[in-house]
């Protein structure tokens, strides 16, 4: 079974552009969430979304917004990119939601904003 | 914030079992126990979870003392390719959900 996809690995944008990561999750699971490591902050949650809908989120600014489409795929954008924004992006996928699910991670997306 | 606490760094020779410790003395009784683990620049790789029973898989077992404040996820026989860093995390429920709060984690050296 194919595990989680991010596309594209590695993106070099600049400040001020805007930006979408993609994220494919296994095959039949229904939740998708994000996070953002950088080396200062390290692993950071984003937001997560179950069936279309955005379920938390996290402490980012507003230029930071996601979705999710009714085949479990999930986009992540970042507008007004800032050199801040300069950080692995990483995309989890999970059969359900809830504590006793387990969350499998993809190889990430590596932004970089000059 | 993270609800968990852990050393820094560990050493641990190869062949041996690497014995990771975990404070979350603020655990809620209805909130799970993970362990993850990066190997440098890549997605964290799930590795076990539990509530309060001690648990196995095949890649290692978690330990939960009987207060719940504290755990050790147990590597049987490390490898070279256990190096990584390790996180434990609360699982913290919020709105049907369930993020993942990682803190700084244990950077895992194994040395032959």
């Amino acid at each position: 079974k194919a595990g989680v996809t991010q596309t594209p690995r590695y993106l070099i944008k600049t400040r001020g552009q805007q930006v979408t990561l993609s994220c494919s999750p296994i095959s039949g699971h229904r939740s998708v969430s994000w996070y953002q490591q950088t080396p200062g902050q390290g692993l950071q949650f984003l937001f997560e979304y179950f069936s279309e809908t955005q379920r938390n989120k996290g402490n980012f600014p507003g230029r930071f917004s996601g979705r999710q489409f009714s085949n479990s795929r999930s986009e992540m954008n970042v507008s007004t990119l800032e050199l801040g924004d300069s950080a692995l992006y990483l995309c989890a996928s999970s059969l359900e939601l809830g504590r006793n699910t387990e969350a499998f991670f993809g190889q990430g997306t590596r932004l970089t904003v000059v | 914030d993270a609800k968990t606490t852990q050393p820094p760094s560990m050493d641990c020779a190869e062949g041996r079992a690497a014995n990771l410790p975990c404070n979350h003395s603020t655990i809620s009784g209805n909130e799970y126990v993970y362990w993850y683990r990066q190997i440098h620049s890549q997605g964290p790789q799930y590795i076990i979870h539990g509530l309060k029973n001690n648990e196995t898989n095949e890649m290692a077992s978690l330990i939960i003392t009987e207060d719940r404040k504290s755990s050790t996820l147990i590597l049987p026989h490390a490898t070279l390719r256990d190096t990584a860093v390790y996180y434990c995390i609360v699982r913290v429920a919020g709105n049907q959900g369930g993020k993942l709060i990682f803190g700084q984690g244990t950077e895992l050296s194994v040395k032959p």
